[in-house]
């Protein structure tokens, strides 16, 4: 059963970049077959997908973060992780990994990140 | 990107009755259409994937159905552990799009 967790500062100061980690344990982040993905939630809002990495290289982001994104894998931890550049207030939520696999997606507890002075 | 809507916003009902909930698609999602339940503090949980498959140890009160643009959930007979909030998500266009969530509270 695969489990994933997410690490990483809680609290980020604006214009900075956020920057989270993911460990996968369970599983192997070097499948080809599986999207590992980044979801954020603000609060009271809907869930947000930011983007994936795919087959350990192919990156694909949600077009409104596309210029801030970054998400890479490290395959020698078996982890991935999601740079987000220039934050704002409205980057505050509940950051989430996620693998994704015909379908079913399966979730990390999430992590909640603060842009804030 | 296409846009998901829910309704109704808030249904409230007692334990052991049946929980109807819709999702509409701003455009064709064909089978693509999740269900989730997320509760406080919690991360969201799949209960129903390609509109009608159960995910591992969802319990048979969860069913859903539809095509195209709109989409059911029903839960049969409410349990107390299910008042929760419930998302329908697509996965036939990228970005991945979420409804606003469909709150099932405790009449």
């Amino acid at each position: 059963q695969v489990q994933l967790q997410e690490s990483g500062p809680g609290l980020v100061k604006p214009s900075e970049t956020l920057s989270l980690t993911c460990t996968v344990s369970g599983g192997s982040v070097s499948s080809g077959s599986y999207y590992w993905s980044w979801f954020r939630q603000p609060p009271g809002k809907r869930l947000e997908y930011i983007g994936y990495i795919y087959n350990s290289g192919t990156m694909y982001c949600n077009p409104p973060l596309k210029s801030r994104v970054t998400i890479s894998v490290d395959t020698s931890k078996n982890q991935f992780s999601l740079k987000l550049s220039s934050v704002t207030a409205a980057d505050t939520a509940v950051y989430y990994c996620a693998r994704d696999y015909g379908g079913v997606t399966t979730w990390g507890q999430g992590t909640l990140v603060t842009v804030s002075s | 990107e296409i846009v998901l809507t829910q309704s109704p916003a808030t249904l409230s009902l007692s334990p052991g009755e049946r929980a109807t909930l819709s999702c509409r698609a701003s455009q064709s999602v064909s089978s693509y259409l999740a269900w989730y339940q997320q509760k406080p503090g919690q991360a969201p949980r799949i209960l129903i994937y390609d509109t009608s498959n159960r995910a591992t140890g969802i319990p048979a009160r969860f069913s859903g159905s539809g095509s195209g643009t709109d989409f059911t959930l029903t839960i049969s007979s409410l349990e107390p552990e299910d008042f929760a909030v419930y998302y329908c998500q697509q996965r036939a266009a990228w970005p991945l799009t979420f409804g606003p969530g469909t709150k099932v509270d405790i009449k």
